[in-house]
């Protein structure tokens, strides 16, 4: 099975500042990953897709990148509807997997 | 756009058998493979299922394979999760979701409780 790690597994981080997420996959996944933002008691929302493909009606400020094993989700200018856990999920093969989320909250 | 409704849950003894529903609405559904995923209270997002738009194809997380089966009525765009032999680790907030490799559609997930 292919593992995914993200980190940090939490960042602090204040309204307007730039931050990034990274993914790792335990074996090249390709261009097969998708990161989803979670609110508490809400359902996961997808943000990007195929790694670096912005989902309809989600900001420009959220951006993917990498290929292979290493992936990144970078979101400018942090606003304060951006605090959430974010995921990042692999589908090369099955069983798909999620990392374990990284908790993206207030300095 | 769509709308993803899922039902079914409650508390059951581990041993026992739940089957969840989800009513999916605002687009064409047996396009579309669909997928569930499980959240234990707490933890992260697990892939628990996915089945493919004509219902032909399935497949399952080594944690719940032969006791977990996924189904879908395409005549009533509805997706199911028979779930037998619950174990306590079940436990989980499961959701059904648009798509057989990203989701772009969540319910808002249905809490399945193994406890004695």
């Amino acid at each position: 099975d292919i593992q995914m790690t993200q980190s940090p597994s939490t960042l602090s981080a204040s309204v307007g500042d730039r931050v990034i997420i990274t993914c790792r996959a335990s074996q090249s996944i390709s261009s097969w990953l998708a990161w989803y933002q979670q609110k508490p008691g809400k359902a996961p929302k997808l943000l990007i897709h195929k790694a670096s493909g912005l989902e309809s009606g989600v900001p420009s400020r959220f951006s993917g990148s990498g290929s292979g094993t290493e992936f990144s989700l970078t979101i400018n200018s942090l606003q304060p509807d951006d605090f959430a856990i974010y995921y990042c999920q692999h589908y090369k093969s099955y069983p798909y997997t999620f990392g374990q989320g990284t908790k993206l909250e207030i300095k | 756009e769509g709308q993803l409704l899922e039902s079914g849950g409650g508390l059951v003894q581990p041993g026992g058998s739940l089957r969840l529903s989800c009513a999916a609405s605002g687009f064409t559904f047996d396009t579309y493979a669909m997928t569930w995923v499980r959240q234990a209270p707490g933890k992260g997002l697990e892939w628990v299922s996915t089945i493919s738009g004509s219902g032909a194809t399935t497949y399952y997380a080594d944690s719940v394979k032969g006791r977990f089966t996924v189904s879908r009525d395409n005549s009533k765009n509805t997706l199911f999760l028979q779930l037998i032999g619950l174990r306590v680790e079940d436990t989980a907030l499961y959701y059904c979701a648009k798509g057989g490799y990203s989701y772009d559609l969540w319910g808002q997930g249905t809490l399945v409780t193994v406890s004695s």
